[in-house]
């Protein structure tokens, strides 16, 4: 069965400009997370979807970053404009559930550089 | 907010060394997992302890939830180098999971 898959998985744009990753979960599961994650740090939670419905985007910069998770499946984040600040790794992650004892499974990740 | 540190951050040891990577948090969590990640890609699930006191062990690894369920640690015997990564806690709390602060390990054969 194909993991979580995210897309592209490298990306180099300048300060500004927009950019979108993509990400495709585990069929079936309902639950699907953002992650921010600095070099050698933990991630950080931006969004957090329950089917299509976003119940957790209290840590995601509404004022540049925008998600939406269609019919429940994949989702995009979008950057709009990025900042330099911004480089980092986004990692995608899907469970089956939320709760504690559930496994989430991520992604490899996109690695955005901002120059 | 709800905080997990962990310590240390940063680990080299020799191959057949013993260490212990320490999750510390003012917070009750009502259960703990362990995530290891590897350069490049995502992390993957190494155990959850949900009940104070509790002790898994996975191999030469072994899992402790503290008593009153706000720190854990992770023993790890006769490291390798295969077990070089990022080692990163994740505590479940009011629907919510955080994840902590990651400790780097390198294992040099």
């Amino acid at each position: 069965e194909a993991g979580v898959v995210q897309s592209p998985r490298y990306k180099i744009i300048e300060k500004k400009q927009p950019v979108a990753f993509w990400c495709n979960p585990i069929s079936g599961h309902n639950t699907l997370y953002w992650y921010l994650q600095n070099l050698g740090q933990g991630p950080e939670l931006l969004i957090r979807y329950e089917n299509e419905e976003a119940v957790d985007d209290s840590q995601l910069p509404k004022d540049r970053f925008s998600a939406e998770r269609l019919k429940g499946v994949d989702s995009t984040l979008k950057i709009q404009p990025a900042e330099l600040g911004d480089s980092a790794v986004y990692l995608c992650a899907s469970s089956l559930r939320t709760g504690s004892n559930t496994e989430a499974f991520f992604g490899q990740g996109t690695r955005l550089t901002v120059v | 907010t709800q905080l997990l540190e962990q310590s240390p951050q940063f680990l080299s040891i020799q191959e057949g060394e013993n260490l212990t990577v320490y999750c510390n948090s003012s917070s009750v969590f009502s259960s703990l997992q362990w995530y290891r990640q590897e350069p490049g890609e995502g992390p993957v699930l190494l155990v959850t302890v949900v009940t104070g006191g509790e002790v898994k062990k996975l191999k030469r690894l072994t899992f402790q939830f503290g008593d009153a369920r706000k720190d854990s640690s992770l023993h790890i015997t006769a490291a390798q180098p295969g077990d070089t990564g990022l080692y990163l806690c994740a505590g479940w709390g009011y629907q919510k999971v955080t994840f902590g602060t990651g400790t780097k390990l390198q294992v040099i054969p």
